[in-house]
Order: C-alpha cells, then structure tokens, then sequence
C-alpha cells in the first residue's frame, strides 16, 4: 500500500459526459501527478499540482483540467468524453516538487467510456 | 526526442532464472534513470533509481541495474526470479530535476514454474 487512494476505482461513462477523479496523497506529501495509462499511448504524464499550484504540464489535453485543495487532494476533471478517453488514470505523490523523487503511484482509476 | 526504449515487450522465464530487461535511453545531458514494476491491478512501485556515482544499483526486492553511458543503457537484472516476480516493467528516464519523466513502453515478464 502506498498511501495514496485514488477514487472511484471504476467509471463507466458515455461519451460527451464529464467526470471527476479523486486522489489523495500521502501524508505529508506537497506534489501530485496525474498519469495517463493507455494500450496505444502507454504511460504518460498529464500534469503536477505542487502545494496547490500547477507546476508542469504534459500531454494534457484542453478538454482535461486539474486542480489541488487546501488539504493537498487533486481533482482531475475530464470533459467531453471521446471512447479514446477510456484509460487507467493514475495519481502519484511525492514530498518536494522534483521529477526525480520518488512517486508513490496510487491504485488508479479505470475509466470506460461507452 | 528525449524517449526511453524497451525493446522487449514480453519476456518469460523459469523460475530460479536470472533475469536482465532491457533499457535504452535516447542520448542527451546525464540522465536521472528509474525502473518501476507494476503488479496486476496495481500501480506503479520504484524499484531502483540511479542520478550519479556508483554505476551499479542496487533496488528493492533482489533488483539491481547497471547505468552504462557508452550504450546509453539501464538494463535491470536479478539473480534468481520468484513467481511473484511475474509484473510489468517500465524504465524511465528525465533529463533535469525540472524536467518530467518518460517512461518506456514496458516488458512484461511472466515466469514459468
């Protein structure tokens, strides 16, 4: 166990719809980072909330947005959903704002879009 | 590009085995490499990470990997594989503290009893 939770663990959805993905870090940590994982795509990264603010971006697409409380969770909000969505997403968290710490990886999210 | 290539996408071997997956990295400043292995239904753990120094390093769970600039390489080897070894494995690599990581296309190793 990581320390990192990741909901919904499961998300069926249709396409055009919107959702909402959840993650909490480990305690203490400042950063998050959101992933995509796809067959066509593999694993990539999508962006970096460090203390609430953005930090980096990847290949996020403009219909993807993120954001980061107070208490440190990251939202990862995906709209106008295209099948090509569908994915494992996953939140990873580490203590300081560099790349090259260690990620703690949470379960993931698996999203189906219909 | 800045990319990372594992060119094996599936590797099986018995167990007991020694096991070396392969790692390449495209050329460019030093790089700051990792290995993760992903279990089935889970996520990512580190295994190991190399930034500088000792060329050889030594991981979690019997790994270790050799970072050898002259073949822009980051093979990840252990002696003698368990069944519970069986898991995707994705090098990675970046370039600057400031800079994202890429990861590899993974190798999935399965073992054979």
């Amino acid at each position: 166990d990581s320390g990192v939770t990741q909901t919904p663990k499961h998300l069926i959805t249709a396409t055009g719809q919107r959702v909402t993905l959840r993650c909490s870090p480990r305690s203490g940590d400042l950063s998050v980072y959101w992933y995509q994982q796809s067959l066509d795509q593999g694993l990539q990264f999508l962006i970096q909330y460090y203390n609430g603010e953005e930090r980096a971006k990847g290949n996020i697409l403009e219909r993807f947005s993120a954001q980061q409380f107070p208490d440190l969770h990251s939202e990862l909000n995906l709209s106008s959903l295209e099948l090509g969505d569908s994915a494992l997403y996953f939140c990873a968290s580490s203590p300081e704002v560099s790349h090259q710490e260690t990620q703690y990886f949470g379960p993931g999210t698996r999203l189906l879009v219909l | 590009a800045q990319s990372v290539t594992q060119p094996d996408i599936h590797i099986t071997v018995s167990e007991g085995a020694s096991l070396e997956l392969r790692c390449n990295y495209s050329y460019g400043a030093t790089p700051y490499l990792f290995w993760y292995v992903q279990s089935p239904g889970q996520g990512l753990q580190l295994l190991l990470k190399y930034f500088s120094g000792d060329t050889l390093v030594q991981g979690i769970k019997g790994f270790e990997a050799e970072f050898k600039r002259s073949q822009s390489s980051f093979n990840l080897r252990k002696p003698s594989v368990h069944w519970s070894d069986a898991a995707e494995y994705f090098c990675a690599v970046s370039y600057s503290s400031a800079s994202k990581i890429i990861f590899g296309s993974g190798t999935r190793l399965s073992i054979r009893p």
